[in-house]
């Protein structure tokens, strides 16, 4: 079965450089979620969309931003890296209404040097 | 502070044995509460879920009982099988948000 898509697997990026990553849920999931995992701790919910709308938010840094897209897939844009940034980021999806049963992607770990 | 709450970092069970797995919460608002099982290098892999209104829940191999009184939820495999050895996260979520909230997760070992 299809499972949620995350782009890239890594990435490595100075202090100050932005990165972005990308999200493809499940085919016909409408709802993406972003959590952060820093290391040795639980994930952290960041932020959520429903139909290119932000659905709900966490404890996410001014310095990020997200969107989703028409055809479901969503990017987070983080500006301004700091050490403290690099962890496992993961993206998960469900259909709408169904937020109790989220889908994980395989994450993308940064590593801000 | 922690909302859901795994006190045991880690777990050694036989294998055909029966795994039981806990958490407490402290939020009596959770409407849903979440099993999820992670291997390193991939992401979390939900395995189970419980309605606040429901005491058990049971797919397969794996139970659910949930103590509301108590604010405690425990998962049970069984029998357990060596592919069972994982980080299991106890999660937790209330209808009005879309968060889950995770615990820190318990270390799973099925030996042979």
């Amino acid at each position: 079965a299809a499972g949620v898509i995350q782009s890239p697997r890594h990435l490595i990026k100075e202090k100050r450089e932005t990165a972005t990553l990308k999200c493809y849920p499940i085919p016909r999931h409408d709802t993406v979620y972003w959590y952060q995992q820093g290391p040795g701790q639980d994930p952290q919910f960041l932020i959520s969309f429903y139909e290119k709308m932000q659905s709900d938010k966490g404890s996410i840094p001014d310095r990020f931003s997200a969107q989703q897209f028409s055809d479901y897939h969503s990017e987070l844009n983080m500006s301004s890296l700091e050490l403290g940034d690099s962890a496992l980021y993961f993206c998960a999806s469900s259909l709408v209404g169904a937020s109790y049963e989220q889908y994980f992607g395989p994450g993308t770990r940064l590593t801000v040097t | 502070d922690q909302q859901v709450k795994q006190n045991s970092p880690s777990l050694s069970v036989q294998e055909g044995r029966i795994s039981i797995l806990n958490c407490d919460y402290t939020n009596s608002m959770f409407d849903y509460f979440l099993w999820y099982k992670k291997y390193p290098a991939e992401g979390p892999t939900f395995l189970i879920s419980i309605s606040s209104i429901k005491d058990k829940n049971e797919d397969g191999r794996f139970t659910v009982f949930l103590n509301k009184s108590a604010k405690h939820l425990s998962l049970h495999i069984v029998p357990s099988q060596p592919g069972d050895s994982a980080v299991y996260f106890c999660a937790a979520k209330m209808n009005r948000d879309d968060k889950i909230i995770f615990g820190k997760g318990t270390r799973l070992h099925i030996l042979p």
